[in-house]
């Protein structure tokens, strides 16, 4: 069974202090990893999508890695407008635009 | 943004009434999708579309319904409410759903079944 989990549930941390946040899956074959930043009572909001295992992506102060087990969202230096939900999804081979989702990690930066 | 809307936004209704929610996009995606999100859940997929008349069952489909007869419009119905129902639904749309193509979401319809 195709399975997502993200660690921890919550996080919080001071302006400036970097962490990582973790998306551990199991899928029959992997079509993709998407991330996505939620703000209360919004839509997620796509971020990242990594295809293979070695693959990383960036964009400002979050990156985001990929191996064949798990993904993790690297936060450097975070400000408190970072502060959100982000959700790990992932796409199986052969599952049309089907995407399993974590349950999140609501990440809290205080000034 | 996407151009997702979805309405009503808010809805509280009683139970065995039935309650059709709307999607209506202007981006022209072929694929569109209604999740549910409930604590301790996360999303979970009810039912998807992949063209004009064109549906599928995702995981949590028992209990509802969904309609696309234009490109733009993805109704998802619930034929006779109840509080297990209670959730907020987001409507998700994608250009081609098997080629990696991320899918964007709407601002969701928070539903209160009493």
């Amino acid at each position: 069974e195709d399975q997502v989990t993200q660690s921890p549930e919550a996080l919080r941390l001071q302006e400036g202090e970097s962490s990582s946040l973790n998306c551990s899956y199991t899928v029959s074959g992997l079509r993709g990893l998407f991330w996505y930043r939620q703000d209360p009572g919004k839509g997620p909001e796509f971020l990242f999508t990594l295809y293979s295992a070695g693959e990383e992506k960036e964009k400002e102060r979050l990156k985001a890695t990929l191996t064949k087990k798990e993904s993790f969202l690297h936060i450097t230096a975070p400000k408190p407008e970072d502060s959100a939900t982000y959700l790990c999804a992932v796409q199986a081979l052969g599952n049309t635009g089907k995407l399993i989702f974590g349950q999140g990690t609501t990440l809290q930066v205080k000034p | 943004d996407a151009g997702i809307t979805q309405s009503p936004r808010h809805k509280v209704t009683e139970t065995g009434t039935p309650v059709t929610l709307r999607c209506h996009q202007t981006e022209n995606h072929r694929y569109m999708y209604w999740y549910r999100q409930d604590p301790g859940h996360g999303l979970r997929l009810i039912h998807y579309s992949y063209g004009v008349k064109d549906t599928d069952k995702g995981e949590v489909s028992d209990g509802y319904s969904v309609s696309r007869s234009k490109t733009e419009d993805f109704l998802l119905t619930l034929e006779s409410a109840t509080s297990s129902q209670t959730s907020v639904y987001f409507c998700a749309i994608s250009d081609m759903g098997g080629q990696n193509q991320p899918q964007h979401f709407g601002d969701g319809t928070r539903l209160s079944i009493l």
